[in-house]
Formats: structure tokens, C-alpha cells, sequence
């Protein structure tokens, strides 16, 4: 069965730090990829998606991801984090009419 | 647009009671409808999903059901709570033309006591 995995359960880093979160699945051929976002007190909402084409995804609020078959990845990436992007991040993938999750990752930023 | 509806926002209840949380969702027909729960640093653990009405599939063996009684409403009950049920409860739906984007509700912080 498809299985996601979030290497870091805690990451925190200082205003303007470079971010770069891990996404590994288990299973290869066509995948349909999803990062979603949890701002305290917010609800859970879709931060950027990977379907087909660009392994690049541009998402919102600067974040990225890249898409690498043979490494089974999908890292969310951020050039210079605020402290506004402190949220729990989860990353996803399709299998069926379900979406797998990973275990989620609380970024905090330290003003 | 749509929207997804869940209440209660927050409920507190006694061992052995029972449970019904809604979950609805406006601006869409036939949506895929999921009842999730979300624990801390476990990520978000599917119960529940719906095709569409009385097709609910369920994803582990617990002390919960669901029903989906019309197409956009989806409900999440208990007959008798247990300590264990306690938790953040999160409703989301999908459509076919979202293909597998789901859009979440506010959830149902449950605690049972």
C-alpha cells in the first residue's frame, strides 16, 4: 500500500532562513502529489499540487515543490521563510479516491 | 463557491454516550465526502469516505459509523463514546472536477470525559 513519509516532525528556524521540508511515498509510477497547510487556528488548506508536466510546482506564498520520480520526493521548498509561514505541513498522495498522509511537520519561526 | 460546513465546533461528552457530528457541504453535487481524524504528530487518519449516498467505506475497524442521508450531508456517530474517541474531527470533500483536491471544514474538537 502507498505510504507517506515526513522526515522532520519539528523544524525551527529563524526569519528569512532557507526552508526545505521532506516528502518521500513508497509507491512509483503515476502519483498525484499534494502539499496542504494548517495555520494555527486556521483550517487545513491546499498549499500546492503536482499532477503532471513541470516537476516544479509553484504554490502560494512562495513556496515550491519539486516533483523527482527516482528519488520518490516531493520537498516542499522556500527560499526565505516569515513568521508568518509558522503552521503544520502536510504532504499527501493520491491512491484511488483517497488521499495519503504524511505525519505532518510543525514549522516554527522565530521572529 | 463551496463551502463545507461541520458542527459542533466543540463538544465535551461522557463515556458511553452517544455521537453525532455533521459535516455539509453547498456549491457542488456528488462530492466525494471523507471524515477524518487528526492526532498530534500522527497526521490525519482517514475513518470514512463516500462516493456517494449509502456507498461509505470504512478505513478502520472502530466504534464509529457514518452515514451520508443526502448527497452533500455526511454524519459521523458513535452509539457509545469511548475514551479513545476523543480527538479533532475534520470533514472534507473532493469533486470530479477537482480530481482528488480536498477542501477541509473547520472540525469538531471532541472530548470525552
Amino acid at each position: 500500500a502507498q505510504s507517506v513519509s515526513q522526515h522532520n516532525h519539528h523544524v525551527i528556524l529563524s526569519e528569512a532562513a532557507s526552508l526545505e521540508l521532506g516528502c518521500n511515498y513508497s509507491y512509483g509510477g503515476t502519483v498525484n502529489l499534494f502539499w496542504y497547510v494548517q495555520y494555527p487556528g486556521q483550517h487545513l488548506q491546499l498549499l500546492l499540487k503536482y499532477f503532471s508536466g513541470d516537476p516544479l510546482v509553484k504554490g502560494i506564498k512562495g513556496f515550491e515543490a519539486e516533483f523527482i520520480k527516482s528519488k520518490f520526493s516531493f520537498n516542499l521548498r522556500k527560499p526565505s521563510v516569515q513568521w508568518s509561514d509558522t503552521a503544520e505541513y502536510f504532504c499527501a498522495v493520491r491512491s484511488n479516491y483517497q488521499l495519503i498522509w504524511g505525519a505532518g511537520t510543525k514549522l516554527i519561526i522565530k521572529p | 463557491s463551496q463551502t463545507i460546513h461541520q458542527w459542533p465546533a466543540t463538544l465535551v461528552q461522557p463515556v458511553g454516550s452517544p455521537l453525532s457530528l455533521e459535516c455539509t457541504v453547498e456549491g457542488t453535487s456528488n462530492p466525494n465526502l471523507y471524515w477524518y481524524r487528526q492526532a498530534a504528530g500522527r497526521g490525519l487518519q482517514l475513518l470514512f469516505y463516500s462516493i456517494g449516498i449509502d456507498q461509505i467505506s470504512s478505513e478502520v475497524p472502530q466504534n464509529l459509523s457514518a452515514s451520508r442521508p443526502q448527497d452533500r450531508q455526511f454524519i459521523l456517530s458513535s452509539k457509545k463514546l469511548l475514551l479513545s474517541d476523543s480527538g479533532f474531527y475534520l470533514c472534507a470533500w473532493s469533486g470530479v472536477g477537482t480530481i482528488y483536491e480536498q477542501f477541509f471544514g473547520p472540525g469538531t474538537r471532541l472530548t470525552v470525559l
